[in-house]
């Protein structure tokens, strides 16, 4: 199993500003994930966090809305860019390990909101 | 695309019964896993049980089983022996068994479930 962690935990940010969440990993992980939970709603992909390469985006999402890093195995970064209050949404990494793809491990999220 | 969908965004039950929470997906794969997450107030998902397409018998898992209909596309969870720290919103999840999507997971809606004393 893995845990993973996730900074900041919350935060209050004013429109037009960009965010930086941070996702950590106690092991590595082959495949890391990044998912918007809006308020009351179910998760929703992101994007895949590829180690050393650009992000790949589901539809819906583009990466300069949403630039993702990914430096290692054990770490990734979701930048939200240029928030409006829709923004507002709890942001989850995942990861899961080589072999075991069918495992996913989620980290306790970021709740945003945008004012 | 795959979709899923929980059709109780909320249910009841009181401490010590059973409840089941209903799940249907649809998907033209054949090779697929679905999944049972439990989000309590403190957001952290935790996997609660976990099933292969590929396999006929029901999973389960201590106080958790699934009930997997294969043909009715149906994957329902019951949890026997409710308890207080059952409270949260459950997730039913799909994720395809290979391919560019594997390790992608599509969430239903949720169902908000609350346990009485």
């Amino acid at each position: 199993s893995a845990v993973i962690s996730q900074k900041p935990s919350r935060d209050i940010c004013q429109r037009g500003t960009s965010l930086t969440i941070q996702c950590q990993v106690d092991s590595q992980v082959t495949m890391m994930f990044w998912y918007r939970q809006q308020p009351g709603q179910s998760l929703t992909l992101i994007a895949t966090a590829n180690q050393g390469s650009e992000a790949t985006y589901e539809s819906g999402f583009v990466i300069d809305k949403f630039p993702i890093s990914r430096p290692n195995l054990t770490f990734s970064t979701l930048t939200v860019s240029n928030m409006s209050p829709e923004d507002s949404s709890i942001y989850l990494c995942s990861g899961s390990t080589s072999g075991n793809y069918n495992e996913q491990f989620f980290g306790p999220g970021t709740r945003l909101t945008v004012l | 695309a795959q979709t899923v969908t929980q059709s109780q965004p909320e249910m009841s039950v009181q401490e010590a019964e059973t409840v089941t929470l209903s799940c249907t997906y649809d998907t033209s794969e054949s090779n697929y896993y679905l999944f049972w997450y439990k989000q309590p107030p403190s957001r952290q998902m935790i996997l609660v049980i976990r099933q292969e397409a590929y396999k006929q018998q029901n999973a389960t898992e201590n106080r958790f089983s699934v009930n997997f209909q294969k043909a009715a596309k149906s994957f329902s969870l019951k949890i026997s022996d409710s308890q207080l720290g059952d409270t949260a919103m459950y997730f039913c999840a799909f994720m395809k068994g290979g391919g560019t999507s594997y390790g992608k997971l599509t969430f239903g809606q949720g169902t908000i479930l609350t346990v009485h004393p």
